[in-house]
């Protein structure tokens, strides 16, 4: 399977845990979005990387979250000390920017998301 | 209209009818409008990317239009399968330079065989 994937596709922690997502993006992509759903609303985005560079953080993204991508490929995504109000589906995206060519015309890609249950 | 805005939040109809769904967007600042299928446990599925004021996009037994001057696209199913059951997203790009997608909170279709 060559699409986006993600790991764990479940995660159910108690409240004050740390957990970590991985999403690994199709392969020649070089940027990665992540975005989190919760219950009744559309994905909302949380921030952005160009290769390994963050360019775009979301006000969402308190200083409980970081997000990494040493090596511009894989990507992490971190929640220290979880509220249950993070509770929701992590998804990942990636698209491929290509120089001559409008960042609209990029379609992004979606993972399966990770559903965080915070108990 | 500030946000993305989809219309009806839900909807039930029957093997073979025909349907459609509204996206409304802010049409200031407008770059792009993309719809997604996401059915449940799958990832979201890119159907379409719009930008052009009156474009007409058409996959198989879907088609959707976009108005950019009055803020609105159509996505249209025509006679509706099982399958189709899915909720269906809209989300726009604010402009460039910003990457990042501006979901509505999407329209779930159920079709009854």
């Amino acid at each position: 399977d060559t699409g986006v994937s993600q790991n764990p596709r479940h995660k159910i922690t108690k409240r004050g845990q740390n957990v970590t997502f991985r999403c690994d993006p199709i392969s020649e992509h070089n940027r990665l979005y992540w975005y989190r759903q919760t219950l009744g609303q559309g994905p909302e985005f949380l921030t952005y990387f160009q290769n390994e560079a963050q360019l775009e953080k979301s006000r969402l993204l308190s200083d409980r979250f970081s997000a990494e991508r040493p090596k511009g490929s894989f990507s992490t995504l971190e929640i220290q000390r979880t509220e249950q109000g993070d509770s929701a589906m992590y998804l990942c995206a990636s698209s491929l920017a290509r120089d001559l060519i409008p960042s609209s015309y990029n379609e992004q890609f979606f993972g399966p998301g990770t559903r965080l249950t915070v108990l | 209209i500030l946000n993305v805005e989809q219309s009806p939040q839900s909807l039930h109809v029957q093997e073979g009818d025909s349907t459609n769904f509204t996206c409304s967007f802010p049409s200031s600042n407008f770059y792009a409008l993309h719809w997604y299928r996401w059915e449940t446990a799958k990832s979201p599925e890119a159907l379409f990317v719009m930008t052009l004021n009156g474009d007409e996009k058409k996959k198989g037994r879907i088609s959707a239009t976009l108005n950019t001057k009055e803020g609105y696209s159509y996505l249209y199913i025509k006679g509706s399968q099982p399958e189709d059951s899915a909720t269906y997203l809209c989300a726009t790009h604010s402009g460039a330079g910003s990457y990042q997608l501006t979901f509505g909170k999407g329209t779930k279709l159920s079709v009854i065989p």
